[in-house]
């Protein structure tokens, strides 16, 4: 069993969706994020939460919404979204905020917009 | 405002031609670099961080070094399966926010 664990692996929506990804960390890690990634760009990330709290929130548009109903479990709603939002989507997760400490990634949810 | 520099974008060897990837960095205060290796179609797999210049870590036919303004990651004799991007990562202390480079591509040809 893998340490972070995202589903789906793959989903295709259209712009007038309403989809979930879901992320499951079995790491015992505090922390948990999501990281978009785009094709010969730079990770970017979009949220952290840290013990269920959201403590970033990286200039993301509504229409991502996200929720740590656990420090095991990270959701990211979608809804309304737009072409240029495809993308590679990874969930990732760290022992807690402190610097230096490694963050885990999952192996990612590739979502195409339609 | 930081920044991570990868180079070459794409690199292509020979099985067992020695090479290394570049990762140069403009940081307001380096708390840790990370290199992580991805396969197409998966999330990054964690390699090594370094924490201080002159810091060294090796695994298998991978070693990283750290200086005060970019890190290596050498990779000695390598093999098909190395074929993979390699990404380098800055966290200068700002709440574990990675910044990222674009990474490198490496393709080894048998």
């Amino acid at each position: 069993e893998t340490g972070v664990t995202q589903t789906p692996r793959h989903l295709v929506m259209g712009m007038t969706n309403k989809k979930s990804l879901k992320c499951e960390q079995h790491l015992g890690h505090n922390a948990m994020y999501w990281y978009k990634q785009s094709a010969k760009k730079p990770l970017e990330l979009m949220f952290v939460y840290s013990l269920e709290e959201r403590v970033e929130n990286n200039s993301v548009p509504s229409r991502f919404s996200p929720e740590c109903p656990n420090s095991s479990h990270l959701f990211l709603h979608l809804h309304t979204l737009q072409p240029e939002d495809s993308a590679l989507y990874l969930c990732a997760s760290s022992q807690d905020r402190q610097t230096g400490n490694t963050i885990y990634f999952g192996e990612g949810s590739w979502l195409t917009v339609v | 405002e930081d920044q991570v520099t990868q180079s070459p974008e794409a690199l292509r060897l020979q099985e067992g031609e020695s090479s290394s990837l570049n990762c140069s960095y403009t940081v307001s205060g380096l708390r840790g670099l990370f290199w992580y290796r991805q396969d197409p179609g998966k999330g990054p797999e964690f390699l090594f961080t370094l924490y201080s210049a002159g810091e060294e870590k090796e695994k298998e036919r991978l070693k990283a070094t750290l200086t005060k303004k970019e890190s290596f990651l050498h990779i000695t004799a390598p093999k098909p399966e190395d074929s993979a991007t390699y990404l380098c990562a800055v966290d200068t202390g700002a709440n574990s926010k990675l910044t990222f480079g674009k990474g490198i591509t490496l393709s080894v040809r048998p």
